[in-house]
């Protein structure tokens, strides 16, 4: 079974531009959370979703944004990219996170530079 | 409140030596699950072990072996003889559901540096 792919894996942006990173959870896996990390935050929840609808959303600005597609796909957007935006974004899938059962399976991340 | 304490921010130990990292953690919650991770320099984080808040048998995995003990909420994670290849940020997590949905709450992690 093909893991949790999230594209791209590597981008440079500058302050003011807007960003949309995509994450593909493995297949059957309805549930897709964001992280984002940072070396002086740790890993901080963005937001999760499940079958298309947002059900949990962590302390970030609304410049931070998400969706979820009919095939779980799901993408985030930064909107007027700030330098403390730069950070490694992982995507997680899960059957459903909520169930607190299943277990969140990480992709490899997207690493994200603002100049 | 729920929370997750890994103390230990960085450790280093020389190959073969035993390691022992250390999890606290707090919840209200009575059902809960408790997990491990492992980051490489790659960046993504590999799942290694889940446990959940009745079982409290210890587990071991090769080198690797999880001490899960509720009467100190610890889920400690010991490598044997250890290898650079060990060489990592390891996380440890908690998925409780006191707020009426199960979230993970992630420690901050602790770099393990094995030398040669």
């Amino acid at each position: 079974k093909a893991g949790v792919t999230q594209t791209p894996r590597y981008l440079i942006k500058t302050r003011g531009q807007q960003v949309t990173l995509s994450c593909s959870p493995i297949s059957g896996h309805r549930s897709v959370s964001w992280y984002q990390q940072t070396p002086g935050q740790g890993l901080q929840f963005l937001f999760e979703y499940f079958s298309e609808t947002q059900r949990n959303k962590g302390n970030f600005p609304g410049r931070f944004s998400g969706r979820q597609f009919s095939n779980s796909r799901s993408e985030m957007n930064v909107s007027t990219l700030e330098l403390g935006d730069s950070a490694l974004y992982l995507c997680a899938s899960s059957l459903d996170v909520a169930r607190g059962t299943d277990t969140q399976y990480f992709g490899p991340g997207t690493r994200l530079t603002v100049l | 409140a729920q929370k997750v304490t890994q103390a230990q921010t960085e450790i280093s130990v020389v190959e073969k030596e035993d390691v022992t990292l250390d999890c606290v953690y707090e919840t209200r919650d009575t059902t809960y699950y408790l997990f491990w991770y492992k980051q490489p320099p790659s960046g993504e984080l590999v799942f290694l072990i889940r446990r959940n808040s009745f079982d409290e048998q210890n587990e071991i995995s090769g080198r690797y072996s999880w001490n899960f003990q509720k009467s100190t909420s610890s889920f400690n994670f010991t490598i044997t003889a250890s290898q650079v290849v060990d060489s990592a940020v390891y996380f440890c997590a908690l998925s409780e559901g006191s707020s009426g949905t199960y979230k993970y709450i992630f420690g901050t992690g602790t770099r393990l540096k094995v030398l040669a």
